[in-house]
């Protein structure tokens, strides 16, 4: 079946620091793979998308390659700010094979960032 | 624009009491969804609409009960809910039943007491 497997958190990072959340995942065919962002108190927000092998997906300094060999789609970002502290969902949509396209989320990594 | 937007924001009602969240979005979208997350949890999908037709329900009690008025519209009408109802709810629209992407909005704290 399909499955999205996240790094458990807390990330806890000083400000200026190296990201990297680590996603993987379980589908058949070419899933579409996505980053949300949650603040906290809000709403799931759509960070970055990729769609196919090599593909990157980049926003608000955030990246991720969909690597196919790897099944994985980690998310990195060069330096961190306070303003990132949120909790991150790894997300895929299978290939659509009729019906309504599913969202399958990982459990979610909470990114703590300090001064 | 990539907007949903979620009335109220937060709500609070005892177990007698009838309320109802609102969902809009007026970006065209044909496929919208009700989601509820508990804390600490990724979103669970409740509710699948299609062309303002339910195609889904992931066996969610009958005190939840969805409408779509409109192709803009979600509603999600609540009845005798229990304490381990509270939550957050959160809607979410896409282009149409085979897109990929999903835009959520704000969603709505509600807590039963």
């Amino acid at each position: 079946g399909n499955s999205v497997t996240q790094m458990e958190g807390p990330v806890t990072l000083s400000e200026e620091a190296f990201l990297t959340i680590n996603c993987t995942y379980t589908a058949t065919g070419y899933p579409s793979l996505f980053w949300y962002v949650q603040y906290p108190g809000e709403g799931l927000q759509l960070l970055l998308k990729a769609t196919k092998a090599d593909d990157k997906g980049s926003n608000k300094g955030f990246e991720a390659t969909y690597r196919k060999e790897t099944t994985s789609f980690h998310l990195e970002k060069g330096s961190v700010q306070v303003s990132d502290s949120a909790v991150y969902f790894c997300a895929l949509s299978p290939t659509w094979s009729g019906g309504y396209n599913k969202l399958i989320f990982g459990a979610g990594t909470r990114l703590a960032v300090h001064p | 624009d990539t907007e949903v937007t979620q009335t109220p924001k937060h709500l609070v009602m005892g177990m007698t009491n009838k309320k109802s969240l609102k969902c809009e979005q007026h970006m065209g979208h044909r496929a919208m969804y009700w989601y509820k997350q508990k804390a600490k949890k990724p979103p669970e999908l409740m509710f699948v609409y299609s062309y303002e037709k339910l195609s889904i329900n992931e066996s969610v009690p009958s005190r939840f009960s969805p409408e779509c008025p409109n192709s803009s519209l979600l509603n999600l009408h609540l009845h005798a809910l229990q304490p381990e109802d509270s939550a957050l709810y959160l809607c979410a629209s896409s282009q149409d039943p085979s897109s990929d992407t999903q835009y959520f909005g704000p969603g709505t704290r509600l807590t039963v007491l």
